[in-house]
């Protein structure tokens, strides 16, 4: 079956701490990976996304995300967390053949401490 | 990417009553989708809502309570039907501009059913 897995319900960093967000997925076929931001009242933004190429993915914001095939991952990154970083994340996969349906985790809400 | 617009931005309502939400783009897409995301839980796509014919159920989801209408390529409209308290969550609708996959989101509405 297909699936999303986002482990961490709930993750606290200091601000100016290294951030990683992890995801794993289960899909049939080539996977397209997409990394979602959903601030408090606010609709998602996508923030990257992997079709194919690179496996080191940047995005908006500063974040990347590395996809890793063998470990069905795509955790997202971010070297340097600020306060505004504070929100819901999701991962989210889709697949090649075009019918634009996405699966979505589970979410982890982010909690940046001063 | 696209700018995505959504009618009521929020709204409470009788349980037994029916909303219509509209979801409006700036441009022509080639795919439209309708989510819903409850209360602290992730999103799970409703249905694809196809130009000019039925709308394409998700399992769990039913015409009879979600009535879902794309007359152009820039419009759709999602009704929840007959509501209950369940139905109370965040409706979304999203669209795939192009061949690109990206998924953008518009901002939500807000249904609260008492």
């Amino acid at each position: 079956a297909q699936s999303v897995t986002q482990p961490d319900i709930h993750i606290t960093v200091s601000e100016g701490a290294s951030l990683e967000l992890r995801c794993n997925y289960s899909y049939g076929a080539t996977p397209y990976l997409f990394w979602y931001v959903q601030s408090p009242g606010q609709g998602l933004q996508l923030l990257l996304k992997y079709f194919s190429g690179d496996t080191l993915v940047q995005g908006i914001k500063g974040f990347e995300a590395e996809f890793k095939r063998s470990q069905s991952s795509f955790n997202l990154r971010k070297p340097s967390v600020h306060w505004s970083d504070a929100a819901e994340y999701f991962c989210a996969v889709g697949g090649s053949s075009n019918t634009g349906k996405l699966i979505f985790g589970q979410g982890t809400t982010l909690q940046v401490k001063p | 990417s696209a700018v995505i617009s959504q009618k009521p931005s929020r709204d409470i309502c009788q349980r037994g009553t029916s909303l219509t939400i509209q979801c409006q783009v700036d441009s022509q897409v080639t795919m439209m989708f309708w989510y819903r995301q409850q209360p602290g839980q992730s999103l799970t796509l409703i249905a694809t809502a196809n130009q000019g014919s039925e709308a394409t159920y998700e399992s769990g989801f039913v015409i009879d309570k979600f009535p879902i209408s794309r007359p152009n390529l820039t419009f759709s409209t999602l009704t929840v039907s007959n509501m209950s308290p369940e139905d109370s969550s965040i409706y979304l609708c999203s669209v795939v501009a192009g061949y690109t996959y990206e998924q953008y989101f518009g901002p939500g509405t807000r249904l609260t059913v008492t």
